[in-house]
């Protein structure tokens, strides 16, 4: 299995600013990587899919880049709604592994 | 509006078999553009995915589980369905069917999740 590791595994961030996650996986994956948001109680939400393309209906401010091994998830400036956990999922070969999460809290 | 829906029972005792199934409503589970998908989550823990089925019924299993899942497709009510066999409480998740997108592989459109206890 390929293992996606995160980090960090928590932050705490203020309404405005730029955050940064990381996810590597354990081989190259090319661009075959996933990133999700889920709020408590609620089914995970897809923000950006093939590292890099944003999916329909989701703010400009997240982004995401990387290629092969290294990947990163940015928001560029946060807003109340995007506290949530965030979590990255490869889909280059199954099975299709999910990083750990993470929970992303106000300061 | 693709939805998905997960249905069965809430409690299943230990050694006994899970059985869910996901009624999709806005499209077609026959597509040959689309896998269909389960993925659970352990209370308070990560996601973790469990296998998924193409239109032709072709499955693909988590090698962890492989040796006691079974999804399944009945494309007459448009559902597709996972079975779980010999179960414990470590099997005890948040239940959730997704769409897994051809091309990136992404799940881009979630059930709301059942959560299933395993307890005598």
């Amino acid at each position: 299995d390929i293992q996606m590791t995160q980090s960090p595994s928590s932050l705490s961030a203020s309404v405005g600013d730029r955050v940064t996650i990381t996810c590597r996986a354990s081989q190259s994956i090319t661009n075959y990587l996933n990133w999700y948001q889920q709020k408590p109680g609620k089914a995970p939400k897809l923000l950006i899919y093939g590292a890099s393309s944003l999916q329909s209906g989701v703010p400009s401010r997240f982004s995401g880049s990387g290629s092969g091994t290294d990947f990163t998830l940015t928001i560029s400036s946060l807003q109340p709604e995007d506290f949530a956990t965030y979590c990255c999922q490869q889909s280059f070969s199954t099975p299709h592994t999910f990083g750990q999460g993470t929970k992303l809290e106000i300061k | 509006q693709l939805q998905l829906q997960e249905s069965g029972p809430g409690l299943v005792k230990p050694s006994e078999t899970l059985s869910l199934s996901c009624t999709v409503s806005g499209g077609s589970i026959s597509s040959s553009t689309y896998f269909w998908a389960w993925i659970r989550q352990p209370p308070g823990k990560g996601l973790e995915w469990i296998g998924s089925i193409y239109y032709s019924g072709s499955a693909y299993y988590s090698p962890s589980l492989r040796s006691r899942v079974t999804i399944s497709l009945d494309t007459s009510k448009n559902r597709f369905s996972l079975k779980l066999t010999s179960v414990t409480a470590a099997d005890t998740a948040v239940y959730y069917c997704a769409r897994r997108g051809g091309g990136s592989g992404s799940l881009d459109f979630w059930g709301q999740g059942t959560l299933v206890t395993v307890s005598s």
